[in-house]
C-alpha cells in the first residue's frame, strides 16, 4: 500500500462546476496536509495546507480533512480552464520535517 | 511567499560529466530539500538538509551528493552523470515562522538530459 494514495484521473469537469479531489494517507501520526498544483512542466505551487479536523476555505478552494478516516479532500469551486493541472496531494511526516507526496489527481475543466 | 532559485533550468550533457545543480533561497530557511521527478510521474526525495554542514539522504536511492555549507545555498552534485540521471530535480526550502506551519516552496527546477 502507498503512503499517500490519490486517483490518478483524469477528471473531467465541466466550466463552472465543482472539482471534488481526495486523497487518503497510511501515516496516522501525520498532522499538517498540504495541496499543491503543478502545470505540466512546471514546478509544484502551493495552494492551501490544513492541520485541523474539518473544512477549510481559502478563495475558491475548500479543503476537509478527516484524521479518523486518515482522508483529507480538495474542492475547487467554479472551475476554470486555468485549474487545469495535476493537483498532489502531500501529508507532513510525523517523524521530521518531511513531505509524501501523492501521484497526483489531474484535473481537466473543459470550456 | 519564498524565492528560491535554481540554475542551469536545462541542461543536455554527455556521459561521464561531472555537473552541479544550484538552488539558492533568499528567504533565510532553514530547511532545503532536493526531489526528483520523471515526467508525469511522483515526486521523491532525494536529499534534505535542516541547516549548514546538516545533510541526509531522502526516500529515493540517489547517486547525487549534496552540500549546505551557507543557509542560502544547496547545491547537488553528479560526480559522473548516466542517462538513468535524466530527469527534472526540484530544490525546494522552508522554514517555520512563530505561529505558522513548515510550508515547502518550490524553485522552478531542472531539467536535465544525459546523453
Amino acid at each position: 500500500q502507498k503512503e499517500v494514495e490519490q486517483n490518478s484521473g483524469p477528471l473531467s469537469v465541466p466550466e463552472g462546476a465543482i472539482a471534488s479531489l481526495n486523497c487518503t494517507y497510511s501515516d496516522r501520526g501525520s498532522q499538517s496536509f498540504f495541496w499543491y498544483r503543478q502545470y505540466s512542466g512546471k514546478s509544484p505551487e502551493l495552494i492551501m495546507f490544513i492541520y485541523s479536523n474539518g473544512d477549510k476555505e481559502d478563495g475558491r478552494f475548500t479543503a476537509q480533512l478527516n484524521k479518523a478516516s486518515q482522508y483529507v479532500s480538495l474542492l475547487i469551486r467554479d472551475s476554470q480552464p486555468s485549474d487545469s493541472a495535476t493537483y498532489l496531494c502531500a501529508p507532513l511526516a510525523a517523524a521530521g520535517n518531511k513531505l509524501t507526496f501523492g501521484g497526483g489527481t489531474r484535473v481537466l475543466v473543459k470550456p | 511567499e519564498a524565492d528560491i532559485y535554481q540554475t542551469p533550468r536545462y541542461l543536455v550533457i554527455g556521459t561521464g560529466k561531472k555537473i552541479t545543480l544550484e538552488c539558492s533561497q533568499t528567504m533565510g530557511h532553514d530547511k532545503m530539500y532536493w526531489y526528483q521527478q520523471d515526467p508525469g510521474m511522483e515526486l521523491h526525495l532525494i536529499h534534505y538538509s535542516y541547516g549548514v554542514n546538516s545533510t541526509e539522504k531522502g526516500d529515493l536511492s540517489s547517486e547525487s551528493t549534496v552540500s549546505r555549507i551557507r543557509t542560502e545555498h544547496f547545491p547537488l552534485t553528479l560526480e559522473s552523470a548516466r542517462p538513468s540521471h535524466t530527469s527534472q530535480y526540484l530544490c525546494a526550502s522552508s522554514g517555520l515562522r512563530r505561529g505558522s506551519t513548515d510550508t515547502q516552496y518550490f524553485g522552478p527546477g531542472t531539467r536535465l538530459t544525459v546523453l
